[in-house]
């Protein structure tokens, strides 16, 4: 079964800088992709970044990064000029490619970011 | 506005009662999901369904279930035979085929007493 693990239960950064939350997950397949999910205060799940792994490129939103590493099976979301905003559940998510009938998402414990003004 | 629509938003129940919790979307997505969140462990899977009339069992299933009778809605109830059902609840939506994301509803909040 495919596993996701975020070793960091929680994390700090100055507001303005940069922060980066760790991810790694357990796969045999060689076609899935990968996403981060925010969970603000309001508690409603918001895609931040995804990630399809026959890409080599790593995905950029804005100031949102990640840092896919297939062979290391990481994958790290880099969030640059912290805002207040930014502070919130982070999730890791793996899915299988659209080829397989199960389709669920499988998701790591979480990382929870707070920004210090 | 398209989205997912959860209700209640906070519900209250006394043990050995069975409650339904309701999730309605108007994103005509074929997939929707039910997920378990409890502190430290994420998010986990209760129940799917990729098409109408048809569902299938998540990872913690047992004391649950579901009907799919119309795409727009996916009602999940909790029954007596649930140990611990005191949780937040959320419902997901995802199109039919692609990246595979997931569009979240604002949850719903289950307390036993």
């Amino acid at each position: 079964a495919q596993t996701v693990t975020q070793s960091q239960p929680e994390m700090s950064v100055q507001e303005a800088e940069t922060v980066t939350l760790s991810c790694t997950y357990d796969t045999s397949e060689s076609d899935y992709y990968l996403f981060w999910y925010k969970q603000p205060p309001s508690r409603q799940m918001i895609l931040v970044i995804r990630q399809e792994a026959y890409k080599q490129q790593n995905a950029t939103e804005n100031r949102f990064s990640v840092n896919f590493q297939k062979a290391a099976k990481s994958f790290s979301l880099k969030i640059s000029d912290s805002q207040l905003g930014d502070a919130a559940m982070y999730f890791c998510a793996y899915r299988r490619g659209s080829n397989f009938g199960n389709e669920k998402l499988t998701f790591g414990t979480g990382t929870r970011l707070t920004i210090i003004p | 506005d398209g989205g997912i629509t959860q209700s209640p938003k906070y519900l209250f129940r006394k043990e050995g009662q069975n409650v339904t919790l309701s999730c309605e979307q108007n994103l005509n997505h074929d997939a929707m999901y039910w997920y378990r969140q409890d502190p430290g462990q994420g998010l986990r899977l209760i129940y799917y369904s990729q098409i109408v009339n048809d569902f299938q069992k998540g990872d913690i299933a047992e004391g649950y279930s579901v009907s799919r009778e119309k795409k727009e809605s996916f009602p999940l109830t909790v029954t007596s035979a649930q140990k611990n059902p005191t949780a937040f609840y959320l419902c997901a939506s995802r199109r039919g085929r692609g990246t595979g994301e997931l569009f979240f509803g604002e949850g719903s909040r289950l307390t036993v007493l």
